[in-house]
């Protein structure tokens, strides 16, 4: 079993709808949490990331951490085709330096 | 352009061949990071600096491959005797660190090998 598990999708969603992104994991000892997005042929960016449990907001992007559940999910509110990519879970214990990466989901968002 | 730049973006080669691979990390960056990603999965960790020592490396890193960072500023990965298997992007990754923190890895384009 691996340490952190993504749906691959793909996922297609109509332009303005709501997408739920989501990973699981199960080390516990897991105490950073991030997003990426990562575009055809191109690197991973930073979208979020999230310090423990609890919720983040950005803009269009909330990211939620449950650590009782070991789950993770990040949301798009208004998705634009823009948003088609493929989104990446990291997760990271803290004070060491090495990502381990959920599979990622592949977004498509239709205009 | 001050974010991390990998040369080249694309290489071919033949099974056997040696490659290797240049990472220029953001200036000020003291860690630096290589992963390998395979398609339709995440990046993998490979192996991980801090200024020019190598602190860890990775199972996947057989002895076929090595990294450097002379000076602490760019790095190389070298993969020696190449075979088909490792046809996939590697990428550089640099951060700023210091210990028990946070530190927002900031990955470049990567480096799309391919292995005939």
């Amino acid at each position: 079993q691996k340490e952190v598990e993504q749906d691959p999708g793909p996922l297609s969603v109509p332009e303005g709808a709501i997408v739920s992104l989501n990973c699981t994991y199960s080390n516990s000892a897991f105490q950073y949490f991030m997003w990426y997005r990562q575009y055809s042929r191109k690197g991973p960016e930073l979208l979020m990331y999230t310090y423990s449990s609890g919720n983040k907001e950005d803009g269009r992007f909330t990211a939620q951490v449950d650590k009782s559940s070991k789950y993770i999910s990040l949301f798009i509110r208004d998705s634009q085709p823009s948003d088609s990519a493929t989104y990446l879970c990291a997760m990271s214990v803290s004070g060491t330096y090495k990502y381990i990466f959920g599979t990622g989901t592949r977004l498509k968002v239709l205009a | 352009d001050t974010g991390v730049s990998q040369d080249p973006r694309h290489k071919i080669t033949k099974r056997g061949q040696n490659v290797t691979f240049r990472c220029d990390p953001i200036s000020e960056h003291n860690r630096l990071y290589w992963y390998r990603q395979t398609l339709g999965q995440g990046p993998e960790f490979l192996t991980y600096f801090q200024n020019e020592a190598q602190l860890e490396k990775s199972r996947l890193l057989s002895d076929r491959f090595s990294a450097e960072r002379p000076k602490g500023s760019f790095s190389t990965l070298e993969i020696q005797r190449t075979e088909q298997g490792d046809s996939a992007m590697y990428l550089c990754a640099s951060s700023l660190g210091g210990g028990g923190f946070y530190n927002e890895q900031f990955f470049g384009p990567g480096t799309r090998l391919t292995v005939l």
